[in-house]
């Protein structure tokens, strides 16, 4: 069937290094995606976006990639902070303003 | 995000109890939706709403239903609540500009013995 996917569960960086999270997708109708980081405790959290017209995003120390020939996503943080520990999740709609996530990465920062 | 309010924030009930959790929304948006998380997996649509009179079902909306009482509040009720429904609960809205960005609220989490 059609889902989002994280390529890893999880992802251990050091303090300092850029840190890349994969996202996979099937549905080639989708045409908007949203990167959302979770904290313990909390709710998701809008990070960055981007629609299936372009192939590129920077927001302020992330951004986002859409590969749309290989239904490929992904999110680049720099400079890795403690503050970015978090659970990482993709989504993408598909034009009904359903969203439809992965199971999530959870991203580690080491000392 | 604040503006998203959910409660209650933890909830523990018996099997077979009616449980209702709440969300309210100050964001002025017209699109309310429920889901629920469990561990390792991602969220999972139960309902969601695109405006005051209308109520759609989602990928999971067997044992649950909602009320839509205004533009800000959202209602998910527990008819009958079973052990397999212990989970986190998310609310989230959209806005009516057209965007499909969804803001969610800090989550009830549902334990049901």
């Amino acid at each position: 069937g059609e889902s989002v996917g994280l390529h890893l569960p999880t992802l251990s960086v050091q303090e300092g290094d850029n840190s890349i999270i994969n996202c996979a997708y099937s549905n080639s109708a989708s045409d908007y995606f949203i990167w959302y980081k979770q904290e313990s405790g909390k709710g998701p959290q809008f990070i960055i976006d981007i629609r299936s017209n372009m192939d590129k995003r920077q927001g302020q120390r992330v951004t986002v990639l859409l590969n749309k020939t290989v239904k490929h996503l992904s999110l680049q943080i720099a400079a890795t902070q403690p503050g970015d520990s978090a659970v990482y999740f993709c989504a993408e709609n598909r034009n009904d303003y359903k969203l439809s996530f992965g199971a999530g990465t959870t991203v580690t920062v080491r000392a | 995000d604040a503006d998203v309010t959910q409660t209650p924030r933890n909830r523990i009930t018996k099997t077979g109890k009616r449980i209702m959790l709440e969300c309210s929304q100050t964001k002025g948006h017209d699109r309310m939706y429920w889901y629920r998380q469990d561990p390792g997996l991602g969220l999972r649509l139960i309902y969601y709403s695109f405006d005051v009179k209308d109520i759609n079902k989602g990928e999971i909306s067997d044992g649950y239903s909602v009320s839509r009482q205004a533009q800000a509040k959202f209602s998910l009720s527990l008819e009958s609540a079973i052990p397999n429904q212990t989970a986190l609960y998310f609310c989230a809205t959209s806005g009516q500009e057209g965007t499909d960005t969804q803001y969610f609220g800090p989550g009830t989490r549902l334990t049901v013995l």
